[in-house]
């Protein structure tokens, strides 16, 4: 049974924090992803990275960073937390390109920044 | 700039009855179309897909169509069931160079009554 773990369901930090979520996956995926759901704007992409120590900007990376030391594990920072990225956050794997579509997803981290 | 659009954001189905969720998309260069179901404090979980060069795929209840001329795409769930009930998310792979990733809808919120 495939595996996608996000170290934590809830977090509330405070504004100006550093933040750090965790991903870890148990499938040997190439690729990782982080998204963040908010109501009316669906999952938008925040990095992904296709392979240890790669990464690449998504459709939102501003105030966030990301860290991929090991094939299975993927974090997500948020520098300085402000009470804009409160959020869900959704960490996913998937094959690389020419493999299976689609990307398993973790069951998220509803982070509050108060 | 929203390449991927869910224009409902919900729709109420009796029991039994057929659901129709809709997607549309701008970019051409997408080669897999994906529906997945999300329920509240989860994560989105995988429901079918369809690649590029097909029109029709059919999984049990689940049947999505794929019109490319008209750059849409639509999930079929009949009959209806309760446990249908959750919001459904259209996502479209394209491919980086580096990686493939998905590009997500805002999502359709299927309420299935008795």
């Amino acid at each position: 049974d495939v595996k996608v773990t996000q170290s934590s369901r809830y977090l509330v930090k405070r504004t100006g924090e550093k933040v750090f979520l965790e991903c870890v996956q148990d499938m040997d995926h190439e690729n990782m992803f982080w998204y963040r759901q908010d109501p009316g704007l669906g999952l938008r992409l925040i990095y992904f990275s296709y392979d240890v120590k790669m990464k690449e900007k998504g459709d939102i990376p501003e105030g966030y960073s990301v860290s991929r030391e090991k094939k299975e594990r993927f974090s997500l920072i948020l520098e300085s937390a402000s009470t804009n990225q409160t959020s869900m956050y959704l960490c996913a794997s998937s094959l690389p390109t020419g493999g299976f579509a689609e990307a398993f997803f973790g069951q998220g981290t509803r982070l509050t920044v108060v | 700039d929203q390449q991927v659009k869910q224009n409902s954001p919900s729709l109420s189905v009796q029991e039994g009855r057929i659901s129709i969720l809709n997607c549309d998309y701008t970019n051409s260069m997408f080669d897999y179309f994906l529906w997945y179901k999300k329920y509240p404090a989860e994560g989105p979980t995988f429901l079918i897909s369809i690649s590029s060069i097909k029109d029709k795929n059919e999984d049990g209840r689940f049947t999505v169509f794929l019109n490319k001329s008209a750059k849409h795409l639509s999930l079929h769930i009949v009959p209806s069931q309760p446990g249908d009930s959750a919001v459904y998310f259209c996502a479209a792979r394209s491919d980086t160079g580096t990686a493939s990733k998905l590009t997500f809808g805002t999502g359709t919120r299927l309420q299935v009554t008795l």
